[in-house]
């Protein structure tokens, strides 16, 4: 069966950087996107960016741009999410989410657990 | 940027009764759309895509309709496991962009 296991919560210092896995199998890794969205306390989802698990060309948020990037490793058919300059606007539970279909974004039927990363002073 | 409205922001009905969501875009987007729900404590759960062909997982009480800019989540017959909140997300343009939710809670 689709599982997207993603790595455990973290605790950042304003400025810090983070770095989220999502260790996905079941599934040809290579033929499906994967989406991250966060959600901050409280608040509804926020769509962070898309990756080409198959070539590595990504889509992000315009308000991200310049602080995301998001990379695979088709070896162990794992995605990462990397979020630079944090603040406490970053703090957040983060999503890893599968494209429905190849070449098909038309909505994620699987996704991680979420990680809980905190940015506290 | 695609902004999704939701409305309303809650919802209060009784088990047994329909619920009808609605998600506007700020820009025609066929029917690239898709209904997410999500309880506490868990990931969104994919539960309409294209508008209107519910998930698998989903019992046929749930329907989608719409396309361009308006639309509607219904769910005919709520049960007790459906209070959640229900997320619009449209993906016919990037970025991808998710209205701000609708909560349904039980009256």
């Amino acid at each position: 069966q689709v599982q997207l296991v993603q790595s455990g919560a973290e605790v950042k210092k304003p400025g810090a950087s983070v770095r989220v896995s999502c260790k996905t199998s079941g599934y040809t890794f290579t033929r499906y996107g994967i989406n991250w969205v966060r959600q901050a306390p409280g608040q509804g989802l926020e769509w962070m960016g898309w990756i080409s698990t198959g070539n590595g060309n990504t889509n992000y948020a315009q308000r991200l741009q310049g602080r995301v990037t998001m990379t695979t490793d088709t070896s162990t058919a794992t995605a990462y999410m990397e979020l630079r300059g944090l603040t406490s606007d970053d703090t957040a539970v983060y999503y890893c989410a599968r494209d429905r279909g190849f070449e098909d974004n038309s909505g994620f039927p699987f996704w991680g657990q979420g990680s809980l990363v905190t940015v506290s002073s | 940027e695609i902004v999704l409205t939701q409305s309303p922001a809650t919802l209060s009905v009784s088990s047994g009764e329909r619920a009808a969501l609605s998600c506007r875009t700020s820009q025609p987007i066929n029917s690239n759309l898709a209904w997410y729900q999500q309880k506490p404590g868990q990931a969104p759960r994919l539960l309409i895509y294209g508008a209107s062909t519910r998930a698998t997982d989903f019992p046929p009480r749930f329907s989608g309709s719409g396309s361009e800019t308006e639309f509607t989540l219904i769910i005919s017959r709520v049960d007790s496991e459906d209070f959640a909140v229900y997320y619009c997300q449209q993906y016919h343009d990037w970025p991808f962009t998710f209205g701000q939710g609708t909560k349904l809670e039980i009256k």
